[in-house]
Protein backbone atom coordinates (compact mmCIF):
# COMPACT_ATOMS: atom_id res chain seq x y z
CA UNK A 1 0.00 0.00 0.00
CA UNK A 2 1.48 3.55 -0.88
CA UNK A 3 -0.45 5.24 2.26
CA UNK A 4 -2.03 8.59 1.37
CA UNK A 5 -1.82 10.12 -1.78
CA UNK A 6 -2.28 13.30 -3.27
CA UNK A 7 -2.18 15.32 -6.04
CA UNK A 8 -0.74 17.41 -7.61
CA UNK A 9 2.91 17.22 -5.35
CA UNK A 10 2.72 21.36 -6.34
CA UNK A 11 1.01 23.91 -8.14
CA UNK A 12 1.36 27.30 -8.57
CA UNK A 13 -2.01 29.91 -9.33
CA UNK A 14 -2.75 33.48 -8.99
CA UNK A 15 -5.47 35.36 -7.11
CA UNK A 16 -8.68 34.66 -8.21
CA UNK A 17 -8.34 31.88 -9.63
CA UNK A 18 -9.86 28.53 -8.60
CA UNK A 19 -7.99 25.30 -7.40
CA UNK A 20 -9.20 21.65 -7.16
CA UNK A 21 -6.61 19.20 -4.94
CA UNK A 22 -7.02 15.59 -4.78
CA UNK A 23 -6.59 12.90 -1.98
CA UNK A 24 -6.80 8.73 -2.26
CA UNK A 25 -7.30 7.56 1.39
CA UNK A 26 -5.11 4.03 2.72
CA UNK A 27 -7.07 0.98 1.26
CA UNK A 28 -10.16 0.05 3.86
CA UNK A 29 -10.18 3.67 5.18
CA UNK A 30 -13.60 5.55 5.20
CA UNK A 31 -12.37 8.92 6.92
CA UNK A 32 -10.51 11.62 5.18
CA UNK A 33 -9.73 14.63 6.47
CA UNK A 34 -7.91 18.56 5.42
CA UNK A 35 -5.66 20.40 6.78
CA UNK A 36 -4.02 23.90 5.92
CA UNK A 37 -0.25 24.03 7.20
CA UNK A 38 0.89 27.43 6.66
CA UNK A 39 5.06 27.99 7.03
CA UNK A 40 5.91 28.29 10.39
CA UNK A 41 2.75 26.63 11.78
CA UNK A 42 1.07 23.07 12.59
CA UNK A 43 -1.69 22.10 10.85
CA UNK A 44 -4.92 23.49 10.63
CA UNK A 45 -7.87 21.36 10.37
CA UNK A 46 -9.87 22.71 7.49
CA UNK A 47 -12.65 19.45 7.06
CA UNK A 48 -13.02 15.78 7.75
CA UNK A 49 -15.59 13.37 5.32
CA UNK A 50 -16.99 10.23 6.66
CA UNK A 51 -18.62 7.96 4.24
CA UNK A 52 -19.30 10.36 1.84
CA UNK A 53 -20.39 13.06 4.58
CA UNK A 54 -19.21 16.08 6.31
CA UNK A 55 -18.74 15.31 10.03
CA UNK A 56 -16.43 18.08 10.64
CA UNK A 57 -15.28 21.84 9.74
CA UNK A 58 -12.68 24.51 10.74
CA UNK A 59 -12.67 27.78 10.72
CA UNK A 60 -12.26 28.68 7.08
CA UNK A 61 -14.61 30.83 4.91
CA UNK A 62 -17.16 29.54 2.29
CA UNK A 63 -14.54 29.56 -0.52
CA UNK A 64 -13.26 26.04 0.97
CA UNK A 65 -15.26 23.18 0.20
CA UNK A 66 -14.70 19.67 -0.10
CA UNK A 67 -16.34 16.33 -1.13
CA UNK A 68 -15.77 12.85 -0.06
CA UNK A 69 -16.67 10.02 -3.45
CA UNK A 70 -17.98 6.37 -3.36
CA UNK A 71 -14.17 5.16 -3.32
CA UNK A 72 -13.53 7.16 -0.07
CA UNK A 73 -10.59 9.55 -2.29
CA UNK A 74 -11.50 13.29 -1.64
CA UNK A 75 -11.51 16.86 -3.48
CA UNK A 76 -10.57 20.44 -1.72
CA UNK A 77 -11.75 23.03 -3.78
CA UNK A 78 -10.61 26.57 -3.28
CA UNK A 79 -12.26 29.55 -4.81
CA UNK A 80 -11.03 33.31 -5.32
CA UNK A 81 -7.74 32.39 -4.22
CA UNK A 82 -5.86 34.69 -1.42
CA UNK A 83 -1.99 35.15 -1.60
CA UNK A 84 -2.75 34.02 2.27
CA UNK A 85 -4.11 30.62 0.86
CA UNK A 86 -0.17 29.84 -0.26
CA UNK A 87 0.30 26.39 2.12
CA UNK A 88 0.97 22.95 1.76
CA UNK A 89 -2.66 21.41 2.20
CA UNK A 90 -2.34 18.00 3.92
CA UNK A 91 -4.65 14.85 3.44
CA UNK A 92 -5.25 12.09 6.62
CA UNK A 93 -7.31 9.03 6.66
CA UNK A 94 -8.76 7.14 9.30
CA UNK A 95 -10.41 3.79 9.36
CA UNK A 96 -12.85 5.94 12.01
CA UNK A 97 -13.13 3.69 15.41
CA UNK A 98 -16.51 4.20 16.85
CA UNK A 99 -15.65 1.87 20.16
CA UNK A 100 -13.90 4.55 21.38
CA UNK A 101 -10.62 6.55 21.11
CA UNK A 102 -9.79 8.31 18.46
CA UNK A 103 -7.85 6.32 15.24
CA UNK A 104 -4.38 7.03 14.51
CA UNK A 105 -5.07 9.42 10.99
CA UNK A 106 -2.38 8.59 8.31
CA UNK A 107 -0.71 11.91 6.39
CA UNK A 108 -0.14 12.26 2.71
CA UNK A 109 2.75 13.98 1.43
CA UNK A 110 0.74 17.23 0.77
CA UNK A 111 -0.16 19.28 -1.87
CA UNK A 112 1.92 22.70 -2.37
CA UNK A 113 -0.34 25.32 -3.44
CA UNK A 114 1.43 28.78 -4.22
CA UNK A 115 -0.67 31.45 -4.75
CA UNK A 116 1.18 35.00 -7.00
CA UNK B 1 -12.08 25.59 22.52
CA UNK B 2 -8.99 23.35 22.10
CA UNK B 3 -5.33 24.75 22.15
CA UNK B 4 -1.98 23.15 21.71
CA UNK B 5 1.38 25.26 23.24
CA UNK B 6 4.71 24.74 22.06
CA UNK B 7 6.68 26.89 23.43
CA UNK B 8 9.83 26.11 21.93
CA UNK B 9 10.28 26.87 18.38
CA UNK B 10 14.06 25.50 17.94
CA UNK B 11 15.63 22.45 20.60
CA UNK B 12 19.19 21.79 20.34
CA UNK B 13 20.82 18.73 22.11
CA UNK B 14 24.15 17.32 21.81
CA UNK B 15 24.24 13.80 21.17
CA UNK B 16 23.46 11.02 24.12
CA UNK B 17 22.13 13.82 26.29
CA UNK B 18 18.57 14.07 27.32
CA UNK B 19 15.54 15.37 25.30
CA UNK B 20 12.27 16.83 26.72
CA UNK B 21 9.95 18.64 24.28
CA UNK B 22 7.45 20.26 26.07
CA UNK B 23 3.82 20.25 24.96
CA UNK B 24 0.58 22.42 26.89
CA UNK B 25 -2.69 21.64 26.18
CA UNK B 26 -5.80 23.72 26.91
CA UNK B 27 -9.53 21.66 26.65
CA UNK B 28 -12.32 21.35 29.13
CA UNK B 29 -12.75 18.09 28.44
CA UNK B 30 -11.03 14.21 28.10
CA UNK B 31 -8.61 14.44 25.22
CA UNK B 32 -6.69 12.46 23.50
CA UNK B 33 -2.84 13.55 22.93
CA UNK B 34 -0.85 12.60 20.26
CA UNK B 35 3.16 13.61 19.17
CA UNK B 36 3.29 13.29 15.14
CA UNK B 37 7.14 13.85 13.76
CA UNK B 38 8.61 14.96 10.64
CA UNK B 39 11.83 14.09 9.27
CA UNK B 40 13.38 15.58 6.41
CA UNK B 41 11.53 15.05 3.27
CA UNK B 42 9.29 12.65 5.03
CA UNK B 43 5.68 12.78 5.71
CA UNK B 44 4.04 13.68 9.34
CA UNK B 45 3.97 10.55 11.04
CA UNK B 46 2.40 9.80 14.48
CA UNK B 47 5.28 8.71 16.97
CA UNK B 48 3.45 7.99 19.88
CA UNK B 49 -0.10 8.43 21.86
CA UNK B 50 -0.92 8.71 25.40
CA UNK B 51 -3.56 5.69 25.65
CA UNK B 52 -0.82 3.40 23.87
CA UNK B 53 1.58 3.46 26.78
CA UNK B 54 4.44 2.77 24.53
CA UNK B 55 7.69 3.49 24.23
CA UNK B 56 8.78 4.37 20.29
CA UNK B 57 12.13 4.99 19.17
CA UNK B 58 13.08 5.28 22.62
CA UNK B 59 10.46 8.25 23.67
CA UNK B 60 8.06 8.71 26.20
CA UNK B 61 5.23 11.21 26.78
CA UNK B 62 2.88 11.32 30.05
CA UNK B 63 -0.22 12.77 29.93
CA UNK B 64 -0.28 14.80 33.07
CA UNK B 65 -4.33 15.81 33.80
CA UNK B 66 -3.47 18.58 36.91
CA UNK B 67 -0.47 20.41 34.23
CA UNK B 68 -2.55 20.01 31.54
CA UNK B 69 0.72 18.52 30.04
CA UNK B 70 2.21 16.05 27.53
CA UNK B 71 5.88 16.41 27.17
CA UNK B 72 8.17 13.90 25.08
CA UNK B 73 11.31 12.87 26.68
CA UNK B 74 14.25 10.26 25.34
CA UNK B 75 16.76 10.09 27.77
CA UNK B 76 19.49 9.64 25.55
CA UNK B 77 19.24 11.67 22.45
CA UNK B 78 20.30 10.21 18.66
CA UNK B 79 21.70 11.89 15.18
CA UNK B 80 18.54 10.42 13.95
CA UNK B 81 15.81 12.15 16.39
CA UNK B 82 16.35 15.33 14.53
CA UNK B 83 13.31 16.01 12.74
CA UNK B 84 10.56 18.49 13.61
CA UNK B 85 7.68 17.54 16.32
CA UNK B 86 4.33 18.24 16.79
CA UNK B 87 1.88 17.76 20.11
CA UNK B 88 -1.75 17.43 18.84
CA UNK B 89 -5.12 16.56 20.51
CA UNK B 90 -8.64 15.56 19.89
CA UNK B 91 -11.72 14.91 21.67
CA UNK B 92 -11.94 11.35 23.15
CA UNK B 93 -13.68 8.69 21.24
CA UNK B 94 -14.15 8.72 17.65
CA UNK B 95 -12.14 10.14 15.08
CA UNK B 96 -12.26 13.24 15.94
CA UNK B 97 -10.15 16.48 14.25
CA UNK B 98 -6.49 16.89 15.03
CA UNK B 99 -5.80 20.39 17.01
CA UNK B 100 -1.74 20.90 16.31
CA UNK B 101 0.85 23.15 18.19
CA UNK B 102 3.47 25.25 16.12
CA UNK B 103 5.75 22.39 15.98
CA UNK B 104 8.89 22.07 17.72
CA UNK B 105 12.41 21.77 15.93
CA UNK B 106 15.13 19.55 17.05
CA UNK B 107 18.57 19.27 15.94
CA UNK B 108 21.04 17.20 17.66
CA UNK B 109 24.35 17.93 17.68
CA UNK B 110 26.90 15.21 16.81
Amino acid sequence: DAGVTQSPTHLIKTRGQHVTLRCSPISGHKSVSWYQQVLGQGPQFIFQYYEKEERGRGNFPDRFSARQFPNYSSELNVNALLLGDSALYLCASGALDRGGGADTQYFGPGTRLTVL
Amino acid sequence: AQRVTQPEKLLSVFKGAPVELKCNYSYSGSPELFWYVQYSRQRLQLLLRHISRESIKGFTADLNKGETSFHLKKPFAQEEDSAMYYCALSKNFGNEKLTFGTGTRLTIIP
